[in-house]
């Protein structure tokens, strides 16, 4: 069975810009989270979507915005680049909804803002 | 506030050499507290899930066990391939969604032969 799959791998860009990220979750996975991974920081939610509606929302500013689609695939867009948004972005995708379980990461996209 | 703090932040392991990572954590309404293992430029590689006090999983030379405040992994006779960061992460319980996971910083594990 094939992993949770992100494109692309590795992005740059400079400030001001913005970019998209995609997500394949896991075949029959319909939870889809997405995490901003620094060195400071850690792993850290941002949002959570299940049946084309976000779910759940972490505390990043309205820069970060996301979406899903009918065949559980998502994307990630955030806009006005600063050079703190500089991460691994990594998407998880769950097979459950609403009863807890196990979350399974993918590769992660590696964004670098100069 | 819930929160989830892993201890030690490093850890240097002569290769057969049992150890004990610890993850301690606060949180309203667990639903289940996770191990993952990281490494380097890789995406978390999930592990273990645990869903009450006393419950204990095993994995090849991995253990992990969880209390009510705390959660350990256990890990035997260690081989340099058990080299990577292992990632502790709890799930909140809020309602109306699958329940996104507070990490821990982690525990770099390093096992040298």
């Amino acid at each position: 069975k094939a992993g949770v799959t992100q494109t692309p791998r590795y992005l740059i860009k400079t400030r001001g810009q913005q970019v998209t990220l995609s997500c394949s979750p896991i075949s029959g996975h319909r939870s889809v989270s997405w995490y901003q991974q620094t060195p400071g920081q850690g792993l850290q939610f941002l949002f959570e979507y299940f049946s084309e509606t976000q779910r759940n929302k972490g505390n990043f500013p309205g820069r970060f915005s996301g979406r899903q689609f009918s065949n559980s695939r998502s994307e990630m867009n955030v806009s006005t680049l600063e050079l703190g948004d500089s991460a691994l972005y990594l998407c998880a995708s769950s097979q459950n909804y609403g009863t807890g379980g196990a979350w399974k990461f993918g590769p992660g996209t590696r964004l670098t803002v100069l | 506030e819930d929160q989830v703090t892993q201890s030690p932040e490093a850890l240097r392991l002569q290769e057969g050499e049992s150890s004990s990572l610890n993850c301690s954590y606060t949180v309203s309404g667990l639903r289940g507290l996770f191990w993952y293992r990281q490494d380097p430029g890789k995406g978390p590689e999930f592990l273990f899930t645990l869903y009450s006090a006393g419950e204990e999983k095993e994995k090849e030379r991995l253990k992990a066990t969880l209390t009510k405040k705390e959660s350990f992994l256990h890990i035997t006779a260690p081989k340099p391939e058990d080299s990577a960061t292992y990632l502790c992460a709890v799930q909140a319980g809020k309602r109306g969604s699958q329940g996104n996971l507070i990490f821990g910083k982690g525990t770099k594990l390093s096992v040298k032969p």
